[in-house]
C-alpha cells in the first residue's frame, strides 16, 4: 500500500456542486501540501499545512489537516470548469521539502 | 520574478542511451529537488540539491545523478536509459530546506524506444 493514499481516484462533479477529496497517510506528518495539475504540465502550489487542526481557504477551495487522524481533505465549493485537473497531497515526513505524493485525484467538472 | 524553467520539454531517447535534463531556479531559490511521474501516477522524489550538495536521495538506482551550480540551477542525468524510465521529470525549487512550499517547473516529457 501507498504512503499516502488518496480518495477518490477520480470523480465527475456537476459544474456548481461541492466536491471533497481526502489525504491519509499511514506515516506521521510534518507538513502536507496540496497542489494541483493540468494534463502533462507541472504543479501548481495550492496550500500548506503544517499543525494539527489547521485549516486554510483560498477563494473556493479549502483544505483542513486532523492530525491524529493523519488526514487532509480539500474542499471545493461551488465547482467550476477551471477546477479540472489532477490534485495532488504531499507529504514532507520529517522536514526538508522531500515530497511523498499520493496517487492523484482526477476531477471533472460537467458543465 | 521568473519561475522555475525546465529544457528540453519534450525528448526522445532508445534503450542503453544517456540523457541530461536542465533546471533553473526560481529567483532567491538555493534548494532543487527532482521528481519522477510515470503516467498515472503521482510524482516520485528522485534527490534534492542544496547549496551545491546532493540533500537527500529518493529510491533510485546511482545511474541517476545530479549536479547543482553556484547559481542554483541543476541538471539530473540518467545513463543506460531502460524503457521504464519513460516519464515526466519535475524540478522544484524553494528557498530553503522546510517550511516553504516548493514550485515546480512544467517538466520534461522523457519517451524511450
Amino acid at each position: 500500500s501507498q504512503e499516502l493514499e488518496q480518495s477518490p481516484q477520480s470523480l465527475i462533479v456537476q459544474e456548481g456542486k461541492n466536491l471533497t477529496i481526502n489525504c491519509t497517510s499511514s506515516k506521521t506528518l510534518y507538513g502536507l501540501y496540496w497542489y494541483k495539475q493540468k494534463y502533462g504540465e507541472g504543479l501548481i502550489f495550492l496550500m500548506m499545512l503544517q499543525k494539527g487542526g489547521e485549516e486554510k481557504s483560498h477563494e473556493k477551495i479549502t483544505a483542513k489537516l486532523d492530525e491524529k487522524k493523519q488526514q487532509s481533505s480539500l474542499h471545493i465549493t461551488a465547482s467550476q470548469p477551471s477546477h479540472a485537473g489532477i490534485y495532488l497531497c504531499g507529504a514532507d515526513r520529517a522536514a526538508g521539502n522531500k515530497l511523498t505524493f499520493g496517487g492523484g485525484t482526477r476531477v471533472l467538472v460537467k458543465p | 520574478e521568473t519561475g522555475v524553467t525546465q529544457s528540453p520539454t519534450h525528448l526522445i531517447k532508445t534503450r542503453g542511451q544517456q540523457v541530461t535534463l536542465r533546471c533553473s531556479s526560481q529567483s532567491g531559490h538555493n534548494t532543487v529537488s527532482w521528481y519522477q511521474q510515470a503516467l498515472g501516477q503521482g510524482p516520485q522524489f528522485i534527490f534534492q540539491y542544496y547549496r551545491e550538495e546532493e540533500n537527500g536521495r529518493g529510491n533510485f538506482p546511482p545511474r541517476f545523478s545530479g549536479l547543482q551550480f553556484p547559481n542554483y540551477s541543476s541538471e539530473l542525468n540518467v545513463n543506460a536509459l531502460e524503457l521504464d524510465d519513460s516519464a515526466l521529470y519535475l524540478c522544484a525549487s524553494s528557498p530553503g530546506l522546510s517550511n516553504q512550499p516548493q514550485h515546480f517547473g512544467d517538466g520534461t516529457r522523457l519517451s524511450i524506444l
